[in-house]
Formats: C-alpha cells, structure tokens, sequence
C-alpha cells in the first residue's frame, strides 16, 4: 500500500549476503513483518517484530528496526537460489492486525 | 504442520454471477482474515473475524460478504462478479493469543470472464 515503501528489485549472487529495505509513515505501527511469495504461491510468514524492538534475529534472516527513521530492514545470510522470490514487508495499525503491505521486492538469485 | 486450507483454489466465473470461497483455519487459529491480491499487486485487506465476530472491516465491497462459522471455518460470499474481482483471494488465521501472527493459506485463484 501506500503507506509502506519498498524498493521493486533486488538482485544478488548465491552466497552473498541480500538486504531488503522498507520505509513505512504510520509511527503507530505496533508490528512489522516479512513476507516471502514464491510465484503462484501463497504468503509465508518469515519474521515479525515488535515495535519496541530493534533487531531481531533467526537463523539466516536479521532483522533492523529504525523506529526514529521508520525503517525496517531484512537480512539475509548466505542467499540461496532458493530465497528467489517477492519479499513483503508489511505493518499493522495501532489497534487491530489487518496487515497493510508494501508492494513487494522481488528478489533474485544467480548463481 | 496443518496449514490454512482454501477451497476451491481455482474459480471461474461469469460476469454477474456469485461465488462462495471458503477458509479452513490451523487448528486451535480463532480469528480468520480475508485479502484480496490483484496482478502485480500487494495483498489488499478485505475483513477478519475473531470468535465469529467480525473484527475489522477494509476495502471489501459492498457486493462481498463473510462470516465464520462456529467451527472457526469462513466463507467469503461475492456477487454481481465484475471483471476487476479477478484477483487471488486469501485466507489466513492467528492462533488463540497471538492475533499479531497471520499464517496465510494457498489462495483462491479467481476469474471472472
């Protein structure tokens, strides 16, 4: 949506390290997500964080919350060819959970 | 693990005509949330449910309706099908607690012709 910002196109070679950035206008926001979508496919929940937080971590992925700049960013180690596909961020308001996303990053990854 | 499960996961329509797409939650999942994803586009949200109440409305039409049933399930009711409802239509749920956490199903691919 209009509210939550990202960049359309991200590529990257296997075995580096991918960033994905989002800037969202809601400072209200109580939870911050990343989605992945692989084509024809449904959403997957990979992370979220709350909003009093500024990092979050699993496995491969890293998340960074800005809240000053309201920007949140995902990290991910040792991208595979595999994490090829369109990654959503997306946030909620300050009451409720209906998810307000950006317009996705698609990422790609080359061998 | 169970997941979200949707049905019919593809739909062909007429112009003017209904459909009915429904939403099996995870296990134990209490609050059930409907988005609309258009070509290209990101997911749009259209309504949710938490204990078959509903909870939060977004940009569903006025033509769409839903309800979730006393066993967690949900129905999304559409009629007077227009070209622009082509779209994928998602389900997803959050267990009993943590309603922060959407867990979406396949979708609902529709078209209307």
């Amino acid at each position: 949506g209009e509210d939550v910002e990202q960049s359309l196109f991200l590529s990257v070679r296997e075995g580096d390290s991918s960033v994905i950035n989002c800037t969202y206008t809601d400072s209200s926001s109580t939870y911050l997500y990343w989605y992945k979508q692989e084509p024809g496919a449904g959403l997957q929940l990979l992370t979220y964080i709350f909003s009093n937080m500024d990092m979050k971590q699993d496995q491969r992925l890293t998340v960074l919350l800005n809240k000053k700049d309201k920007h949140l960013s995902l990290r991910i180690a040792d991208t595979q060819t595999g994490d090829s596909a369109i990654y959503f961020c997306a946030s909620t308001p300050n009451s409720g959970y209906a998810l307000n996303f950006g317009k996705g990053t698609s990422l790609l990854v080359t061998p | 693990a169970a997941g979200v499960i949707q049905s019919p996961r593809h739909l062909i329509k007429e112009k003017r005509e209904t459909a009915t797409l429904k939403c099996y939650p995870i296990p134990r999942h209490d609050t059930v949330y409907w988005y609309q994803q258009g070509p290209g586009q990101d997911p749009q949200f259209l309504i949710s449910f938490y204990e078959k109440m509903q909870s939060d409305k977004g940009s569903i039409p006025d033509r769409f309706s839903a309800q979730q049933f006393s066993d967690y399930h949900s129905e999304l009711n559409m009629s007077s099908l227009e070209l622009g409802d082509s779209a994928l239509y998602f389900c997803a749920s959050s267990p009993l607690g943590r309603p922060y956490e959407q867990y979406f199903g396949p979708g609902t691919r529709l078209t209307v012709t």
